[in-house]
C-alpha cells in the first residue's frame, strides 16, 4: 500500500493560493490519488480525484508530475471557510483491492 | 445528493456494554466503510464492506465487528466496549472506492 506523507499544518492569508503537497513514493500503477477536506465535527468531504497530469474543478485544482510519486492540491483564492484539514488519499479506483489508508492530514489555517 | 445517516450524533455507554453503531445510505453504494477518529492520529479504517453480507478488515479491526445484511445499512458492534474505544466514529459509503461519502459521525464515549 502507498504510504502518503503530508505536512501536519499550513497558515495562509485570505485571497491567496495554496498549495498542498503529498508524497506517494510507492505509489502503485493502478493507484488513483484523491484529496478530501474536513471541517471541524463533520465528516471528510471529497474535493477532488486524479491519475495522471492535471485535473480541475470548481474547488480545486491537482496536479500530479510524471513519475506520480507526488501531487500538488491547489487552492485558489481561499478564504476563511477553507479552513479545514485536508487528506491526500492514494488507493485503486475500483473493486474490492486493497485498503484505504488516511493520513494525519494537512490542517489549513487561514487568517484575515 | 447522496445522504449518510448515521443513528446517533452522541452516545455514552459503560465499559462492558454491547454497543450497536448504525448507518444508512440512500444511493445505492456497494461500498461501505467505518472508520475512527482520533486527534493526531487522522482517520483509521476500521472494517469495510463491498457487499451485502461481505466484509473485509480494516487497520484497526480488533474490539469490533460489522453486520451488512442489507445493501444499505452497515452496522459496527462493539461486543464490550472499553475506554480506549471512545472516539469519533464516522461511517462512508461509495459507489467508486475512492469517492466515498461520509457520514456526520457518532461520538463515542465510554466510561
Amino acid at each position: 500500500l502507498a504510504k502518503t506523507t503530508q505536512p501536519i499544518s499550513m497558515d495562509s492569508y485570505e485571497g491567496q493560493e495554496v498549495n498542498i503537497t503529498c508524497s506517494h513514493n510507492n505509489i502503485a500503477t493502478n493507484d488513483y490519488i484523491t484529496w478530501y477536506q474536513q471541517f471541524p465535527s463533520q465528516g471528510p468531504r471529497f474535493i477532488i480525484q486524479g491519475y495522471k497530469t492535471k485535473v480541475t474543478n470548481e474547488v480545486a485544482s491537482l496536479f500530479i508530475p510524471a513519475d506520480r510519486k507526488s501531487s500538488t492540491l491547489s487552492l485558489p483564492r481561499v478564504s476563511l471557510s477553507d479552513t479545514a484539514v485536508y487528506y491526500c488519499l492514494v488507493a485503486p479506483s475500483g473493486g474490492n483491492t486493497g485498503k484505504l489508508i488516511f493520513g494525519q492530514g494537512t490542517t489549513l489555517q487561514v487568517k484575515p | 445528493d447522496v445522504k449518510v445517516t448515521q443513528s446517533s450524533r452522541y452516545l455514552v455507554k459503560r465499559t462492558g456494554e454491547k454497543v450497536f453503531l448504525e448507518c444508512v445510505q440512500d444511493m445505492d453504494h456497494e461500498n461501505m466503510f467505518w472508520y475512527r477518529q482520533d486527534p493526531g492520529l487522522g482517520l483509521r479504517l476500521i472494517y469495510f464492506s463491498y457487499d451485502v453480507k461481505m466484509k473485509e478488515k480494516g487497520d484497526i479491526p480488533e474490539g469490533y465487528s460489522v453486520s451488512r445484511e442489507k445493501k444499505e445499512r452497515f452496522s459496527l458492534i462493539l461486543e464490550s466496549a472499553s475506554t480506549n474505544q471512545t472516539s469519533m466514529y464516522l461511517c462512508a459509503s461509495s459507489l467508486f472506492r475512492n469517492e466515498q461519502y461520509f457520514g456526520p459521525g457518532t461520538r463515542l464515549t465510554v466510561t
